[in-house]
C-alpha cells in the first residue's frame, strides 16, 4: 500500500482480555517495527523483524506480548491477559531495508480499563 | 553503550529561529535521523545526515558533527504549527543498524 496501515486505531478493552493488533507495512519493505509509546513518552522498541531472519524480540516487556510476521506482509502484535499499564499507543513502522529511514503507522491507542 | 541525549522541552516564539540539540555515542555511526511528532500523530520524517555537514530543506536544516557525536535541528520562522515533539534517531553497526531514538524534545510556540 501507499502507506503503513493499522488497525484497530482505537481498542478500548477490559482488563485480562487478549487483545491483536494489525500492521499492513508499505509494500516491498523487509524491514517492520513495533514501538510502544506512553502518553507524554518517546518510543519503546518492542520487536524488529527483517525479511526471513529471525525476529530481535529483546525489547518485548513480558512473555504477554508477542508478534508474528509472514514473509514480508502484515505483522500482528498480541497482548494476552491485558493489564492496565499496557495502556499505550502501539506504532507499527517499516523501512525498505535496514538502516534506512522508518515510516510509521497511524497507531493504534490501547485502553485497558 | 549507546545514548542520545536532547533537551526534553524547549520553547520560543513565533517567527524567530530556535535550535534543537542532539548528542549521541555510538559505535559504528550509520546516520541520524531527525522526526517531527505532532501530538497524538505518528512520526513523520523530517532529516537525514550522514556526512558531516549542514542539510537545507526550506525552514528546517540539520547539522551533523560526526567527531563531536553531535547535531543540530534549526527551525527558522517559527510557525504555531512548529509546534510538536522533535526525535533524533541514530542508525549504527551496534544495533544492528536498527534505530535508537532519542526521548524526543517538545517545542512549544508562544505568539
Amino acid at each position: 500500500g501507499a502507506g503503513v496501515s493499522q488497525s484497530p486505531s482505537n481498542k478500548v478493552t477490559e482488563k485480562g482480555k487478549d487483545v491483536e493488533l494489525r500492521c499492513d507495512p508499505i509494500s516491498g519493505h523487509t524491514a517492520l517495527y513495533w514501538y510502544r509509546q506512553r502518553l507524554g513518552q518517546g518510543l519503546e522498541f518492542l520487536i524488529y523483524f527483517q525479511g526471513n531472519s529471525a525476529p530481535d524480540k529483546s525489547g518485548l516487556p513480558s512473555d504477554r506480548f508477542s508478534a508474528e510476521r509472514t514473509g514480508e506482509s502484515v505483522s500482528t502484535l498480541t497482548i494476552q491477559r491485558t493489564q492496565q499499564e499496557d495502556s499505550a499507543v502501539y506504532l507499527c513502522a517499516s523501512s525498505a531495508s535496514t538502516g534506512e529511514g522508518y515510516t510509521f503507522g497511524s497507531g493504534t491507542r490501547l485502553t485497558v480499563v | 553503550g549507546q545514548n542520545i541525549d536532547q533537551p526534553t522541552e524547549m520553547t520560543a516564539t513565533e517567527g524567530a529561529i530556535v535550535q534543537i540539540n542532539c548528542t549521541y555515542q555510538t559505535s559504528g555511526f550509520n546516520g541520524l535521523f531527525w522526526y517531527q511528532q505532532h501530538a497524538g500523530e505518528a512520526p513523520t520524517f523530517l532529516s537525514y545526515n550522514v556526512l558531516d555537514g549542514l542539510e537545507e530543506k526550506g525552514r528546517f536544516s540539520s547539522f551533523l558533527s560526526r567527531s563531536k557525536g553531535y547535531s543540530y535541528l534549526l527551525l527558522k520562522e517559527l510557525q504555531m504549527k512548529d509546534s510538536a515533539s522533535y526525535l533524533c534517531a541514530v542508525g549504527s553497526r551496534a544495533s544492528n543498524y536498527q534505530l535508537i531514538w532519542g526521548a524526543g524534545t517538545k517545542l512549544i510556540i508562544k505568539p
